[in-house]
């Protein structure tokens, strides 16, 4: 069974700040995806990155940047430089990869609510 | 990406009564999937809506109670029956273009009293 665990429920940070974000997944599949949501309080689901489980190259993307690592199964996520923009809270979740059909069934973390403060 | 609307975008409802709720993309897509989000909660996939055949549900979740239709490859519904105040959620309607990335529509925020 696949498992994703955010443990930290609230971060809160004062603006210019850098917070991380941290994911563990459990899975049996050897081919997955990984991603990272941002929920704003409007409610939409804003898609940040994928990752797939043979690329474990880190990313950057502006201020985002996203750490994979295999051997401890993390999918951790950095803001730096943070701003009062970026409160949300931030979903990691995760799929399997070989079959199509299963591309659509993720299984969520429990969120981590990101506060940034002027 | 794939724009993706949904409709109603929030509605208040009265016990006992149903709500559908309608997905519309721009693309056509063969699987449309359906969450719930229930307050302060994480998504929970309710099924998977395949165009032509019927929809597969998720444990925990039953037909009767959340029948979802899939006309085309663009559009479908779900419907929340017999609605009671546990129902309240925000329902969101998913789909991806074949890349693996899962895209997700703004959502219905549902309150039932």
């Amino acid at each position: 069974a696949q498992k994703v665990t955010q443990a930290q429920t609230e971060i809160s940070v004062v603006e210019k700040e850098d917070v991380t974000l941290d994911c563990v997944y459990e899975t049996r599949d050897t081919t997955y995806y990984l991603f990272w949501y941002k929920q704003p309080p409007s409610g939409e689901l804003v898609f940040l990155i994928r990752r797939n489980s043979f690329d474990e190259q880190n990313e950057i993307s502006g201020r985002y940047s996203w750490n994979f690592q295999k051997s401890t199964s993390s999918f951790n996520f950095t803001i730096t430089a943070s701003q009062v923009v970026d409160s949300a809270v931030y979903f990691c979740a995760l799929s399997e990869a070989g079959l199509t059909d299963s591309w659509g069934k993720l299984q969520f973390g429990a969120g981590t609510q990101v506060v940034v403060t002027p | 990406s794939a724009v993706i609307s949904q409709k109603p975008s929030r509605d208040i409802c009265q016990r006992g009564t149903s709500l559908t709720i309608q997905c519309q993309v721009d693309s056509q897509v063969t699987m449309m999937f359906w969450y719930r989000q229930q307050p302060g909660q994480s998504l929970t996939l309710i099924a998977t809506a395949n165009q032509g055949s019927e929809a597969t549900y998720e444990s925990g979740f039953v037909i009767d109670k959340f029948p979802i239709s899939r006309p085309n490859l663009t559009f479908s519904t779900l419907t929340v029956s017999n609605m009671s105040p546990e129902d309240s959620s925000i329902y969101l309607c998913s789909l991806n273009l074949g890349s693996g990335t899962q895209y997700f529509g703004p959502g219905t925020r549902l309150l039932v009293l």
